[in-house]
């Protein structure tokens, strides 16, 4: 089975700082993981995702992500934030049908 | 990337009546799609699989005969609530799989008055 905790429910940082988003996640099977942001009333965009290869994965709008096997972490950053970048991003894994979400975490970016 | 779409985007009915929501993968075939179901500031719950040519497969809790899932061709399925109540009311987005990537709609608020 596999399950996905997302640390902080709301991530606030200022204009130009460094967004840290945590994401730790359990799996019985090796993980495919992803982040997806979704905009007010919108469906989910993906941002990157990590399935083999290379650790650290690089996606869209400047983000990137590192996958940890040691440490089940899989957390979300980018150097400096953008006002834009204010949304709801979402932590989800799969191991093979069924993609399981994190609750959320809504970032906000204050000028 | 691969390109999903939602319609309608948004829908008020009354109770009793049904509505129906399309799903359709747009540059893609897929032969499973998803249906979730979001309540406000919360995460997306899984409502069911839809595989083409077969019967969806439903999650638990979630009642076959009131979430009617049509997975007809390889590029369209659609959502009906059936006989649609005030609780109903909720965000709906359906997903498609490419590869091993699920790729979202837009959604679609129903209000049910």
């Amino acid at each position: 089975a596999q399950s996905v905790t997302q640390l902080g429910s709301h991530v606030s940082v200022s204009e130009g700082a460094l967004v840290l988003l945590r994401c730790n996640y359990s799996s019985s099977v090796p993980p495919y993981l992803f982040w997806y942001v979704q905009y007010p009333n919108q469906g989910l965009q993906l941002l990157l995702k990590y399935t083999t290869g290379a650790t650290l994965v690089k996606g869209i709008n400047g983000f990137e992500a590192e996958f940890k096997k040691s440490e089940t972490s899989f957390h979300l950053t980018k150097p400096s934030a953008h006002m834009s970048d204010a949304a709801e991003y979402f932590c989800a894994v799969t191991g093979f049908q069924k993609l399981v979400f994190g609750t959320g975490t809504r970032l906000l970016v204050s000028p | 990337g691969a390109v999903v779409s939602q319609h309608p985007s948004r829908v008020i009915c009354k109770s009793g009546t049904s509505v129906k929501i399309e799903c359709r993968s747009l540059d893609f075939q897929a032969t499973t799609m998803f249906w979730y179901r979001q309540f406000p500031k919360q995460s997306l719950m899984l409502m069911a699989t839809s595989n083409e040519g077969s019967k969806a497969t439903y999650e638990q809790g979630v009642e076959k005969d009131k979430f009617l899932i049509n997975h007809a061709s390889l590029t369209l399925s659609t959502l009906t609530v059936t006989s649609a109540h005030p609780e109903d009311s909720s965000f709906y987005i359906c997903s498609a799989r490419l590869g091993n990537i699920q790729y979202f709609g837009a959604g679609t608020r129903l209000s049910v008055l």
